[in-house]
């Protein structure tokens, strides 16, 4: 069964540093998105993607977040300047959205990021 | 910003008992959803709901989404100790955003 993989599973920074998350969406899926979710808290819409470009984003997704889709496969998260307060874990998920009412969106097993 | 709130927080059962839980908001969804999520995984899909009033079934789980389109609940029937995690209900508002706003979750835990 096709599934949403990331890399690495886990990441420590130092707080100022640039982290790069990755994610490899379904293969057939149009639509991919972020989440994060801090230790022991419900799971939070940061960022949707489509066509290359983002079509919405959460108030926690400023200027420090950037998304990418270098090549046909990959879809990254950026974080430019780490700050203690993004250690949590960051989930890739994707849909096929086949009309406005069904999108399913599956999720990856997260990259858990810890910033010292 | 909007909020789903699960109930319970938690739940302690006996293996073999019935569960259920529910997800409620003041917001109409579009979409209701529910995931498990096991220690240091990502959400798992359980079962998607569409239409209002529509009743789903996968295994031993049923889910339904809301007449009133603001509500759902989950009920897994004779519970095994696999079933230990925490479910979260998410869904799409009404306003055309496809972003997912979770629950707060429910953890449950099967005494075997």
């Amino acid at each position: 069964e096709p599934e949403v993989t990331q890399t690495p599973s886990h990441q420590v920074t130092q707080m100022g540093q640039e982290v790069i998350l990755r994610c490899v969406p379904i293969s057939n899926h149009l639509y991919f998105y972020w989440y994060r979710q801090i230790l022991g808290q419900k799971v939070e819409f940061l960022v949707s993607f489509y066509n290359n470009e983002i079509s919405e984003k959460s108030e926690i997704f400023d200027d420090q977040f950037s998304v990418e889709r270098p090549d046909g496969s990959n879809f990254t998260l950026k974080i430019r300047s780490t700050k203690l307060e993004d250690s949590a874990m960051y989930f890739c998920a994707s849909s096929v959205r086949d009309s406005p009412r069904t999108d399913t969106q599956y999720f990856g097993p997260g990259t858990r990021l810890t910033v010292l | 910003g909007q909020q789903l709130n699960q109930s319970p927080q938690s739940m302690f059962i006996q293996e073999g008992e019935d569960v259920s839980m529910n997800c409620t908001s003041s917001s109409i969804f579009n979409t209701w959803l529910w995931y498990k999520q096991e220690p240091g995984e990502g959400p798992v899909l359980l079962i998607a709901l569409y239409k209002a009033g529509e009743l789903t079934s996968n295994g031993r789980l049923t889910a339904q989404f809301g007449i009133t389109r603001k509500d759902s609940f989950l009920n897994i029937s004779a519970s095994i100790p696999s079933d230990v995690g925490i479910y979260f209900c998410a869904g799409q508002l009404e306003s055309g955003t496809y972003k997912y706003i979770f629950g707060t979750g429910t953890r449950l835990k099967v005494l075997a």
